[in-house]
């Protein structure tokens, strides 16, 4: 069965830091990836995603992520975080052939001012 | 533009007794629908999906179940709900293409079984 892994469960980082939160996932065929976020009260939304094309794509706030086939990997990168950036953050992965979406458990990132 | 409704947005239950949530979308026809149930630590577990009126895939044997009456609206419900049917349910939908597009969410169910 497909899965979806985010290694870090929760990462507190202090403004202007750098971001990198991992995503890895175990689909053999072709994958569509997404980043969602999910910020304190509110429902989840889409941050950035991945087709097919330019493996570096770039989000919505200044987020991107790179797509490493090699390594089934879909790492999300910031270059310098706010502290409106606390959130949690999800990784989704659905095959190109299917419906299914399949979410990782989730990083909780806490940005401290 | 399109919207999700679900509600209601809490809902205690006793054991045992039915459940029906109900999800709508407004401003697009013919898309995929979702329920998820949201658990702290454990992600987004994907519970139902549909591609059409009818059809309903099931990701994971359980207590509950899924229908689709009409297009836009999608309906997960139990005849006896259990204690580990607690959670916060989630409604998504996407639109149909040539690939899997973004999904949507709805604001949610907390469901507290007692």
């Amino acid at each position: 069965a497909q899965s979806v892994s985010q290694h870090n469960h929760h990462v507190i980082l202090s403004e202007a830091a750098s971001l990198e939160l991992g995503c890895n996932y175990s689909y053999g065929g072709t994958v569509n990836l997404f980043w969602y976020v999910q910020y304190p009260g509110q429902h989840l939304q889409l941050l950035l995603k991945y087709f097919s094309g330019d493996p570096l794509v770039k989000g919505i706030k200044g987020f991107e992520a790179e797509f490493i086939k090699s390594k089934f990997s879909f790492n999300l990168r910031k270059p310098s975080v706010q502290w409106s950036d606390t959130a949690e953050y999800f990784c989704a992965v659905t095959p190109n052939t299917g419906n299914q979406f399949y979410f990782g458990t989730g990083t909780s990132l806490t940005v401290i001012p | 533009s399109q919207t999700i409704h679900q509600w209601p947005a809490t809902l205690v239950q006793p054991v045992g007794s039915p459940l029906s949530l109900e999800c709508t979308v407004e401003g697009t026809s013919n898309p995929n629908l979702y329920w998820y149930r949201q658990a702290a630590g454990r992600g987004l577990q994907l519970l139902f999906y549909s591609v059409g009126i009818g059809q309903i895939s099931s990701e994971v044997p359980q207590n509950l179940s899924a229908s689709r009456p009409q297009d836009r609206q999608f309906i997960l419900s139990s005849k006896k709900l259990l204690l580990s049917d607690s959670g916060f349910y989630l409604c998504a939908w996407s639109s149909q293409g040539p690939r899997n597009q973004p999904q949507h969410f709805g604001d949610g169910t907390r469901l507290s079984i007692l």
